[in-house]
């Protein structure tokens, strides 16, 4: 089947750890996405990569970093610069010509 | 991207008809009506886009005022599994990366 997969599920994170989330897509789409979402709110657009070897900051990039190095992965790392991570983090993915983003499940981040 | 309003929730009994509204009276000419939802602890899943004519899938029916300025999602035969967040989301469609601007949704609750 093909999908965006994003692990782990869970993930915590002690004080001052830097940690990554996955996400893989088999949908050979161009464009990937990284989004953050707090309790009752919508989402928040962290970084963004149209091709490899390329990405963008979003809206709240502070204290995140991203790489690009395969077409079908776009891992996010939650450095210990960002003070407030806890929060349900979602990739993206959208095909070159098209608009139309698809989701993974998500990986909800708590820090202990 | 125009902005978007949606009532905060929503009432329908299973097996109705479920119509969700939008309003978008500063859509301009080039931008399409979009809706996701997203389903409690779990990523936003595409519904159904257009933009000026109606619309139907296998999941949903768009349909887009004459003057564009308001849509109306519709769910047929609304089930339990239907209960989720509602997002009317207004973009232009155009290649390259871009991201989803999330509002509150509506909350649409089925009951049995």
């Amino acid at each position: 089947d093909g999908g965006i997969t994003q692990s782990p599920k869970y993930l915590f994170r002690k004080e001052g750890q830097n940690v990554t989330l996955s996400c893989e897509q088999n949908l050979n789409h161009d464009a990937m996405y990284w989004y953050r979402q707090d309790p009752g709110q919508g989402l928040r657009l962290i970084y963004y990569s149209q091709i490899v070897n390329d990405f963008q900051k979003g809206d709240i990039a502070e204290g995140y970093s991203v790489s690009r190095e395969k077409k079908e992965s776009f891992p996010l790392t939650v450095t210990s610069a960002q003070k407030n991570p806890t929060a349900f983090y979602l990739c993206a993915s959208t095909a070159g010509g098209g608009s139309t983003q698809y989701f993974g499940p998500g990986t909800r981040l708590l820090v202990l | 991207d125009a902005k978007t309003t949606q009532p905060p929730s929503m009432d329908c009994a299973e097996g109705r008809a479920a119509n969700l509204p939008c309003n978008h009276s500063t859509i301009s000419g080039n931008e399409y009506v979009y809706w996701y939802r997203q389903i409690h602890s779990q990523g936003p899943q595409y519904i159904i886009h257009g933009l000026k004519n109606n619309e139907t899938n296998e999941m949903a029916s768009l349909i887009i005022t004459e003057d564009r300025k308001s849509s109306t999602l519709i769910l047929p035969h609304a089930t339990l599994r239907d209960t989720a967040v509602y997002y009317c989301i207004v973009r232009v469609a155009r290649q390259g990366a871009q991201k989803l601007v999330f509002g509150q949704g509506t909350r649409l609750t089925i009951n049995p």
